[in-house]
Parts: structure tokens; C-alpha cells; sequence
């Protein structure tokens, strides 16, 4: 089965500084990769999307990449702000979707 | 970009009683949604696959009896909550797979209802 796992759990930086969100998982055969954001108390907000062909993808101050053949996909913020403090989760699609564990990010002022 | 909404967004309920979440996709046809939970600071559990037309499956330890899930359209699926009891208080969140278009093979997720049962 596989397994997704987010580190670290939880991450607090200043404002400014760029960061990277890691997240593994334990089966290579999956359609795609998603990072979520997550607000407290509210919805997913679906981030970025690499399928399993692509090796990055880039959304503003967010870029996402993936190396399939190691179970590994990293999340890099660049220029935190305040703003981006929420809880990140990265899913992988396989068959169906696994949930990595979330990090809780807090940018402070 | 494709949207799916969820109805109620919150729900109140007094033990014992029956809750209906709606799941909807409002630009495109799904013909498998998906529901899922999530207790306090915790990650995202699938709790059922729900495919149009067809029975759900449901996720090992999901009481199929208690979670009733019916995708009766393209469009629609349903999740309810039978019986509630405060255990069962959490936050659902289906999605909607889209299978065509540019980006192919993915999830469109509602926005979330909050169950509190009293």
C-alpha cells in the first residue's frame, strides 16, 4: 500500500525566507503528484500539479518537483510571506489518492 | 479550472440523527467521486470510492452501514451520516475525477462540510 510522509510536520520561519517542503512516498507507479494547501477549518486548495512524466512545475513564488524513481517530491517557497502560514499536504495518485501528512507552516512577520 | 461544490459547508445535528452532504461538480462530468474525512490536525482519509451507477467501496473499518453513499448522476453524490454520534463530528471533503481535458486524471476537491453532532 502505498505510504506518503511530509517533513518536516511542522516548520516556522521569518518573513523573507524561502523554504522547502519535503514529501516521499513509498510506490513509484502514480498518475501524478498534487501539493495542497490548507487553511484552518476550510477546504484544499490544489497548489500544483506534476504528472508522473513531468519534473517540475512553477506557480508564482511556488515551484514543485518530483523524482519519481526515488519517491520524492519537494515543495520550494520562495519570499515567504505571513500570508502562505497554512498547512501544505502533498498527494500522490495512483489508483486512488494518498495523503502525505501535512506540514504546518508559519511564516512570522 | 473545474469546481466542485459541497452543501451544507457546516451542519449541527443532534445525536442520533441523520446528516445528507451533498457533492457536486458543476462544469464537467464525474463519473467517480470521492469522499473523505479528516479529524482535528490530522491528514485526509479516503472513506469511499463512489462510481455513478454503481455500489461504493468503501475503505477498511468504514461501516458502509452507517456512511451511505449514493452517486446518483454525472454530477451528484451524496454522503450520509446515519446515526451520528459525536465521533462522528470531523470534516468531509469529496472530490470529483476528471478523466478529459488538459489535465488529465485528477481531483477536484469541494470545499469541505463541517459535521458537529451534539
Amino acid at each position: 500500500k502505498q505510504e506518503v510522509t511530509q517533513i518536516p510536520a511542522a516548520l516556522s520561519v521569518p518573513e523573507g525566507e524561502n523554504l522547502v517542503l519535503n514529501c516521499s512516498f513509498t510506490d513509484s507507479a502514480i498518475y501524478n503528484l498534487q501539493w495542497f494547501r490548507q487553511d484552518p477549518g476550510k477546504g484544499l486548495t490544489s497548489l500544483l500539479l506534476i504528472q508522473s512524466s513531468q519534473r517540475e512545475q512553477t506557480s508564482g513564488r511556488l515551484n514543485a518537483s518530483l523524482d519519481k524513481s526515488s519517491g520524492r517530491s519537494t515543495l520550494y517557497i520562495a519570499a515567504s510571506q505571513p500570508g502562505d502560514s497554512a498547512t501544505y499536504l502533498c498527494a500522490v495518485m495512483g489508483n486512488q489518492f494518498y495523503f502525505g501528512t501535512g506540514t504546518s507552516l508559519t511564516v512570522i512577520p | 479550472g473545474a469546481v466542485v461544490s459541497q452543501h451544507p459547508s457546516w451542519v449541527i445535528c443532534k445525536s442520533g440523527t441523520s446528516v445528507k452532504i451533498e457533492c457536486r461538480s458543476l462544469d464537467f462530468q464525474a463519473t467517480t467521486m470521492f469522499w473523505y474525512r479528516q479529524f482535528p490536525k490530522q491528514s485526509l482519509m479516503l472513506m469511499a470510492t463512489s462510481n455513478e451507477g454503481s455500489k461504493a467501496t468503501y475503505e477498511q473499518g468504514v461501516e458502509k452501514d452507517k456512511f451511505l453513499i449514493n452517486h446518483a448522476s454525472l454530477t451528484l453524490s451524496t454522503l450520509t451520516v446515519t446515526s451520528a454520534h459525536p465521533e462522528d463530528s470531523s470534516f468531509y471533503i469529496c472530490s470529483a475525477r476528471w478523466s478529459g481535458g488538459p489535465s488529465t486524471d485528477t481531483q477536484y476537491f469541494g470545499p469541505g462540510t463541517r459535521l458537529t453532532v451534539l
